[in-house]
């Protein structure tokens, strides 16, 4: 079975500020790749990453940045100087090769960037 | 090029009472899928089509059907309308069929109320 936590609920931190979204997951698969969404206030969810199983590479692209672990089952997501329109639910999700696809999502996190 | 669309917006039914909600792609994906998102619980996957002309049953498929109408289209259908299915629903596509490292591309949502 496949799992994905997002411990952190609601997360408020002030303009300019770096905020880490944690995204723990469990699968028992080899091959799998992980993924972080956003939510906006509109409602629409926006492609942000995916990660495969054999790269552990972290991943730079502008204000964000990913960090995955193997080791602790970690794929955590960090905005650099935060701004107002990255307030969101941002959701980290698992797909695995195993013979029921199909993305499994964690309950997300809301952040809130106060000006 | 529009994406993933989902028709209607918003929707109110009455228990008992049954509607099609509507899906189409123009990325020509071959896979489709329907989530169903209930507060603080993350997107659950309902239906899943990994290639036209096949269907299958993910997390909920309770009290839903759906119709991979042709490679662009797909629906998903509440038969006998229950509160429970109050929920955001979501419609998504990926470009290649049972992949892992297949992207999710998703519509702008379906807000259901049932009364």
């Amino acid at each position: 079975a496949q799992k994905v936590t997002q411990a952190q609920t609601e997360i408020s931190v002030v303009e300019k500020e770096d905020v880490t979204l944690d995204c723990v997951y469990e699968t028992r698969d080899t091959t799998y790749y992980l993924f972080w969404y956003k939510q906006p206030p509109s409602g629409e969810l926006v492609f942000l990453i995916r990660r495969n199983s054999f790269d552990e590479q972290n991943e730079i692209s502008g204000r964000y940045s990913w960090n995955f672990q193997k080791s602790t089952s970690s794929f955590n997501f960090t905005i650099t100087a935060s701004q107002v329109v990255d307030s969101a639910v941002y959701f980290c999700a698992l797909d695995s090769s195993g013979s029921a696809r199909q993305l499994t999502f964690g309950s997300g996190t809301q952040l809130t960037v106060l000006p | 090029n529009a994406g993933v669309t989902q028709t209607p917006k918003f929707q109110v039914l009455k228990t008992g009472q049954s509607m099609t909600l509507q899906c189409a792609q123009d990325m020509n994906h071959n896979s489709m899928y329907w989530y169903r998102q209930d507060p603080g619980m993350g997107l659950r996957l309902i239906y899943y089509s990994a290639s036209e002309g096949t269907t299958d049953k993910g997390e909920v498929p309770n009290g839903y059907n759906v119709s991979r109408l042709n490679k662009r289209e797909f629906s998903l259908r509440l038969e006998s309308a229950a509160p429970s299915q109050t929920s955001v629903y979501f419609c998504a596509s990926s470009e290649e069929g049972g992949f892992a490292q297949d992207t999710q591309y998703f519509g702008p949502g379906t807000r259901l109320t049932v009364l």
